[in-house]
């Protein structure tokens, strides 16, 4: 079967450093996607990668290693506004999208 | 710019009824999406359209039936609402069915009494 693991809550503080990580086990591998989810609100892209390798883009890099099924999401000079959900998905050999059930990522003062 | 819309925001939805939740989006994107996200789990794929004229079935179908008469609509009908559909309905598009960014509407709130 097709699984997505990744820590269900995380707490981290406010000008700190944290590290999200995703496993994954898909038939097929066509990219990884990390998007953000405020409560209430609709998920946001925040990143994708398809080579192993760290993309950054801001205050947040992802890394993949397509051997390991691993992934991880980092983001640096947390934010109060950075409180949300954090998403992994992955794309299979389909082309569609299997997700993981997400982070949810609390900062403290 | 308005991306994707979703109608209604939330609904209340007797057992057995019927009830089609609309989504458009302004982006002419040629694949579009319905997920549903339940507390715990991750977004399930309900339906998926490619293109306009086309639909497939997504891991969770059951229950559920959409159409693409154009390339801006993509509605989700419920034929007869059960309980176990209470959930909260996201619609996404993208621009291709590869490996485009997929972009989500705001959702729809539901609630299958």
């Amino acid at each position: 079967g097709q699984n997505i693991d990744q820590p269900t809550e995380m707490t981290a503080t406010e000008g700190a450093i944290v590290q999200i990580n995703c496993t994954y086990q898909t038939s097929g591998f066509n990219g990884l996607f990390w998007y953000q989810q405020h409560a209430g609100e609709a998920p946001t892209f925040l990143s994708y990668n398809v080579l192993d390798g760290l993309e950054e883009k801001g205050r947040f890099s992802s890394f993949l290693s397509r051997s390991k099924g691993y992934s991880y999401l980092l983001l640096k000079e947390l934010q109060m506004k950075d409180s949300a959900s954090y998403l992994c998905a992955v794309m299979d050999s389909n082309y569609q999208l299997i997700w993981g059930a997400g982070t949810k990522l609390i900062i403290k003062p | 710019t308005a991306g994707i819309t979703q109608a209604p925001t939330s609904q209340i939805l007797a057992a057995g009824r019927s009830m089609t939740l609309r989504c458009t989006q302004d982006m002419r994107h040629n694949a579009m999406y319905w997920y549903r996200q339940d507390l715990g789990l991750g977004l399930r794929l309900i339906h998926y359209s490619n293109t306009a004229g086309t639909t497939g079935k997504g891991e969770v179908p059951d229950g559920y039936s959409v159409s693409r008469a154009n390339t801006d609509d993509f509605p989700l009908t419920l034929a007869s609402a059960v309980p176990s559909q209470t959930s909260v309905y996201f619609c996404a598009s993208s621009d291709s069915s590869g490996r485009d960014t997929q972009y989500f509407g705001p959702g729809t709130r539901l609630t299958v009494l």
